[in-house]
């Protein structure tokens, strides 16, 4: 088992510029997450999709739009970049069905790096 | 929303040395996890454990859910504990165990 996968692992934009960060898990599970890392901020969560078909919003989702393709993929979206969304982000996901908490953790992805120019 | 409020936020030890990280919440969670970050940007699940006691290996950590506190022990540390220690949590209506993260507590291990 991969795991949690993400690509790419490191990107440069200039403001304004698009672009699609691919997440994928081969674990079976229900719920996906998109969160971004800052210093000194801890992570915080974009959007999440708790069952295929249905998606989210969550603490910081201005400027970003998610697709959950299948039960596997989830991708995040930045339409038009801007230097503030230069951030480390993290996919995650999670066996829960939705509406039940089970003893179950959430697992991550490696990380993609984004600079924005 | 919940706040979540690690301490401290640096923590410098020699090789050996015991630690106690801390993690206050500010409402009752049904979710509480202790991750790592080492120092290649890789987040591994420690523990879950929204109440109660769990030990594994070195590492140990207590969730005292009536008091919102959960405590990481590290014991004999090594320079491998380098990184950073997430808190993070859910609340107890969260049906999707969206998990709201404090800020960290920086370790640094040294020979």
């Amino acid at each position: 088992n991969a795991g949690v996968t993400q690509t790419p692992k490191f990107q440069v934009l200039k403001t304004g510029q698009s672009m699609t960060l691919q997440c994928a898990q081969d674990m079976n599970h229900n719920s996906m997450y998109w969160y971004r890392q800052d210093p000194g901020m801890g992570l915080r969560l974009i959007y999440y999709s708790a069952s295929e078909g249905t998606t989210d919003k969550g603490e910081v989702p201005n400027g970003y739009n998610v697709s959950r393709l299948n039960k596997r993929e989830f991708s995040l979206r930045l339409e038009s970049a801007a230097p503030s969304q230069t951030s480390v982000y993290f996919c995650a996901s999670y066996y829960g069905p939705a509406g039940v908490i089970t003893q179950e953790t959430q697992y991550f992805g490696p990380g993609t790096r984004l600079l924005v120019l | 929303g919940i706040q979540v409020e690690q301490s401290p936020p640096d923590l410098i030890l020699q090789e050996g040395a015991n630690s106690t990280l801390r993690c206050n919440f500010s409402d009752s969670v049904n979710n509480l996890q202790w991750f790592h970050q080492n120092p290649w940007g890789q987040l591994i699940n420690l523990f879950y454990i929204p109440s109660g006691t769990k030990q594994n290996g070195r590492l140990s950590a207590t969730t005292v859910a009536t008091e919102r506190y959960s405590l990481l022990y590290i014991s004999s540390s090594q320079t491998t504990d380098s990184g950073v220690y997430f808190c993070a949590v859910a609340m107890r209506n969260s049906g999707y165990s969206t998990l709201t993260f404090g800020k960290g507590t920086m370790l640094l291990v040294s020979p």
